[in-house]
């Protein structure tokens, strides 16, 4: 199985900062990666897809990069709403594998 | 609208069994696989199953190949997960998916979960 590595686990930051998330596969994933949203008590929320693509409805401020092994989701000016815990998924091969989460707090 | 509505979850004794079942409306059920994730209290989420959408192709977590079978009723938007030989670790929160437009197995749309406890 390709492992996910997140970090950081817990992130804290203010409204309006830069936030930068980075994830880890254990080998190559041919770009098939996404990153979720997720509020405690509530499904998760797909933000990104194929790395880089902004799923609909989700706001501009959400990117995603990367390639090979190492990606990151960037907030771009962190919003109230934004406090959550973000996760990576891999869906190059089964088993589909996630990151471990990471939580951005308020400072 | 997409919804998913998961139901069957419960408490059950280990090594029992459980069935759960997810129906779906707002889209052509036949068209999008499916897949089922858990989510374990306050921890992370784990992909447990997935589907295609004719039904004729399978795929399961090593953690539950053997004891969890997927299968899904296109005449009646339902996708359901077959849970037997229950463990205590798979005590979770079972989440109904349905694969965004733009890709196969990346998520946009989620029911909102049952709970599957395992314990006597």
């Amino acid at each position: 199985d390709t492992q996910m590595t997140q970090s950081p686990s817990t992130l804290s930051a203010s409204v309006g900062d830069r936030v930068t998330i980075t994830c880890r596969a254990s080998q190559s994933i041919n770009n098939w990666l996404a990153w979720y949203q997720q509020k405690p008590g509530k499904a998760p929320k797909l933000l990104i897809y194929d790395v880089s693509s902004l799923e609909s409805g989700v706001p501009s401020r959400f990117s995603g990069s990367g390639s090979g092994t190492e990606f990151t989701l960037t907030i771009s000016s962190l919003q109230p709403d934004d406090f959550a815990t973000y996760y990576c998924q891999q869906y190059n091969s089964y088993s589909l594998t996630f990151g471990g989460g990471s939580k951005v707090e308020i400072k | 609208e997409v919804q998913l509505l998961e139901s069957g979850g419960g408490l059950v004794q280990p090594g029992g069994s459980l069935r759960l079942s997810c129906v779906a409306s707002g889209f052509t059920f036949s068209r999008f696989a499916m897949s089922w994730v858990r989510q374990t209290q306050g921890k992370g989420l784990e992909w447990v199953s997935a589907i295609n959408g004719a039904g004729g192709k399978t795929f399961y977590a090593d953690s539950v190949r053997g004891r969890f079978t997927i299968s899904r009723d296109n005449s009646k938007n339902t996708l359901y997960l077959q849970l037997s030989r229950l463990r205590a670790e798979d005590t979770a929160v079972y989440y109904c998916t349905r694969d965004t437009v733009g890709a196969t197995n990346a998520w946009s749309d989620w029911g909102q979960g049952t709970l599957v406890t395992v314990s006597s």
